[in-house]
């Protein structure tokens, strides 16, 4: 059972666009939502996360818009530069003590054209 | 700073032999994931350490993978006998106190071949 649905797979924009990657959870239960950055040939690198407090973090160009009721988060990335061509996975968990594991969506390869 | 550190970088072995991964967590990190990551199922959760403890091995697939923290700095995931449907990227990840973040950090990954 995937607990953590991504779409799209794949993702092609101009330098300069707007990129949004979707995810929805089932689990009620999760109450950390990080999103992570993969390039070719490394591991996947923490971006950004939230927490369900909030509607909307923001670091950078990378923005995290929540919506709780709909259990659904995604990301959008300001200004693209061809630089953050790399696999972008959502993933989930319930945080604290030994609530450490994180459920990740299939992830989404995003190409900027320069 | 060194982060995750993981061998070998590449391993291409044949069906049935014995296949060792070995991975060196940040100093100082008292957690330490293993993950698999195919195109199919993407990125999955083997077995997670905690203070040198497994805490959770839910995720590995069957008896033939095992995996050992000896120590603070020193973890191995072993695959006897290894078959091609094994062949994947493995990452190990470390994270410093679970109680106060959950931030993970990946390694570079071991790619396993199966033929």
């Amino acid at each position: 059972q995937q607990q953590v649905k991504q779409s799209p797979q794949s993702l092609i924009v101009q330098k300069g666009g707007i990129p949004i990657i979707n995810c929805a959870y089932e689990n009620t239960a999760f109450d950390y939502f990080p999103w992570y950055q993969q390039f070719p040939g490394k591991g996947p690198a923490l971006l950004i996360a939230i927490r369900p407090d909030v509607s909307e973090k923001k670091e950078g160009r990378f923005t995290i818009s929540f919506n709780k009721s709909a259990k659904q988060f995604s990301l959008h990335i300001m200004d693209s530069q061809p630089g953050d061509s790399a696999t972008y996975f959502c993933a989930a968990s319930m945080s604290g003590g030994s609530n450490y594991k994180l459920t990740f969506g299939k992830g989404t390869l995003l190409t900027v054209n320069p | 700073d060194a982060g995750v550190i993981q061998s070998p970088r590449h391993e291409v072995t044949e069906m049935g032999q014995e296949v060792t991964l070995r991975c060196k967590p940040i100093s100082g990190h008292n957690s330490l994931f293993w993950y698999r990551q195919t195109m199919m199922r993407g990125l999955e959760l083997l077995i997670y350490f905690n203070n040198n403890v497994p805490i959770d091995d839910s995720g590995m697939p069957e008896d033939r993978f095992s995996a050992k923290m000896p120590n603070a700095s020193f973890s191995t995931l072993k695959i006897q006998p290894s078959e091609p449907r094994d062949s994947a990227v493995y990452f190990c990840a470390s994270s410093p106190e679970l109680a106060k973040t959950d931030t993970q950090y990946f390694g570079p990954g071991t790619r396993l071949t199966v033929l």
